[in-house]
């Protein structure tokens, strides 16, 4: 058990830029997450998925965000169009039909 | 909808001395409690968790919390302050109704211990 991972684990762009984060969850984890946490706040859920479904999606997730899991393995998260107002932690936790997550270590993104 | 409160955005304790971190939450039914830990430019990691059964729970590192039901609470507590638990401590719940088991998160208090 490797745990969950996050790449990159630091991302700095410009403002209008495109970027893309990956989460690999715990193997056999059916379920992944996302959430965003900005600088002294706890983080907030913005989409969930089961196996390759995308089954709900925060309002936070505005049109410029999109996730996928193709396959029901490996998640990324896509911007576009970024904004200073995106800078923040992006954690990926994932489960087993539980509830309980592990989350992984976040990528950090610093947009200027 | 369900929200989480954490009472004081920062704790100072020092070594050896007991912590106490408060969290309460407002909800309809009583939903799953967790407590996690955030070190920094780290992810989350569970401490303990209670869903049913004994209020009471012990969580890992010595830590242990109590669900009152009643003062809809979940405070996290600790015997015995050591240097290495300053860290960032968060509450959160989940909506035992709702089939994701999504989390809601309070805003977190940043320990610190004093030597």
């Amino acid at each position: 058990d490797t745990g969950v991972s996050q790449n990159p684990r630091h991302k700095i762009t410009k403002r209008g830029q495109n970027v893309t984060f990956r989460c690999d969850p715990i193997s056999e984890h059916n379920r992944l997450y996302w959430y965003r946490q900005t600088l002294g706040q706890g983080p907030e859920f913005l989409t969930y998925f089961q196996n390759e479904a995308q089954l709900e999606k925060s309002r936070l997730l505005s049109d410029r965000f999109s996730a996928e899991r193709p396959k029901g393995s490996f998640s990324t998260l896509e911007i576009q169009r970024t904004e200073q107002g995106d800078s923040a932690m992006y954690l990926c936790a994932s489960s087993f039909d539980t509830d309980t997550q592990y989350f992984g270590p976040g990528t950090r993104l610093t947009v200027l | 909808a369900q929200s989480v409160t954490q009472l004081g955005s920062h704790v100072s304790v020092s070594e050896g001395a007991l912590v106490l971190l408060r969290c309460n939450y407002s909800s309809s039914v009583p939903p799953y409690l967790f407590w996690y830990v955030q070190y920094p430019n780290q992810g989350l990691q569970l401490l303990l968790k209670y869903t049913t059964g004994a209020t009471l729970v012990k969580g890992i590192n010595g830590f242990e919390a109590e669900f009152k039901k009643s003062e809809t609470s979940f405070h996290l507590t600790k015997p015995s302050a050591h240097m290495s638990d300053a860290a960032e401590y968060f509450c959160a719940v989940s909506d035992r109704r709702d089939s994701s088991y999504k989390l809601i998160f309070g805003s977190g208090t940043r320990l610190l211990v004093r030597p």
